[in-house]
């Protein structure tokens, strides 16, 4: 596609649900980025692959979030039994993978955890 | 572990007045640095970048950003703002010897008055 996508666009779900975040990244992207958007907090850094790999997991703030990537492409963000914690925009954003390539983010998705 | 800092939160200016961010980063190694933007309601996109060469970076819409070895900063600055650069800026850095994600600033408020 043109841009990165990302679905839903806003999520509400009641606390201890889980939810699934998707991305689809531009088209020939092989490195993609999940970062977490807080009001206060700036963009914390929660994982990224490059192609179906994850190098860094540093930023996964506890074993309830989790992130896959399938085929070099789509990637899908979980976070199981929701806090009110988790409460933000998340948002995802692809790059061509060289070192210092500019990132393409996507508009976000933003999870409301009632 | 790599951090980035930015000092001011909210900055608000009348249109015409010098604009100057500050950011400053924490990483002894070679660096690369970026100031993303993002307009209300818009996703966030690339304003500059600094590889290497010359430390004075020219963005677009009239930008520039000074790196400053010595200081660790890489700091954004506007002769003259427009309204419509009201708008949220983050800087970003990427070390040459980490792994290729990017590490983001808690972001400052550019709030321009017509």
């Amino acid at each position: 596609g043109a841009g990165v996508s990302q679905s839903p666009s806003n999520k509400v779900t009641e606390k201890g649900k889980d939810v699934e975040l998707r991305c689809d990244p531009i088209s020939g992207h092989t490195a993609l980025y999940w970062y977490r958007q807080s009001l206060g907090q700036g963009l914390e850094f929660l994982i990224y692959f490059q192609g179906n790999s994850a190098p860094d997991k540093s930023g996964l703030p506890s074993d309830r979030f989790s992130a896959e990537r399938t085929g070099g492409s789509v990637s899908t963000l979980t976070i199981q039994r929701t806090q009110q914690e988790d409460s933000a925009v998340y948002l995802c954003a692809s790059s061509l993978g060289s070192r210092g390539s500019p990132l393409h983010f996507g508009n976000g998705t933003r999870l409301t955890v009632t | 572990a790599q951090s980035v800092s930015q000092h001011n939160h909210h900055v608000i200016l009348s249109e015409a007045a010098s604009l100057e961010l500050g950011c400053n980063y924490s990483y002894g190694g070679t660096v690369n640095l970026f100031w993303y933007v993002q307009y209300p309601g818009q996703h966030l996109q690339l304003l500059l970048k600094y590889f290497s060469g010359d430390p004075l970076v020219k963005g677009i819409k009239g930008f520039e950003a000074e790196f400053i070895k010595s200081k660790f900063s890489f700091n954004l600055r506007k002769p003259s703002v427009q309204w419509s650069d009201t708008a949220e800026y983050f800087c970003a850095v990427n070390s040459e010897a980490g792994a290729n994600n990017l590490f983001f600033g808690t972001g400052t408020r550019l709030t321009v008055i017509p």
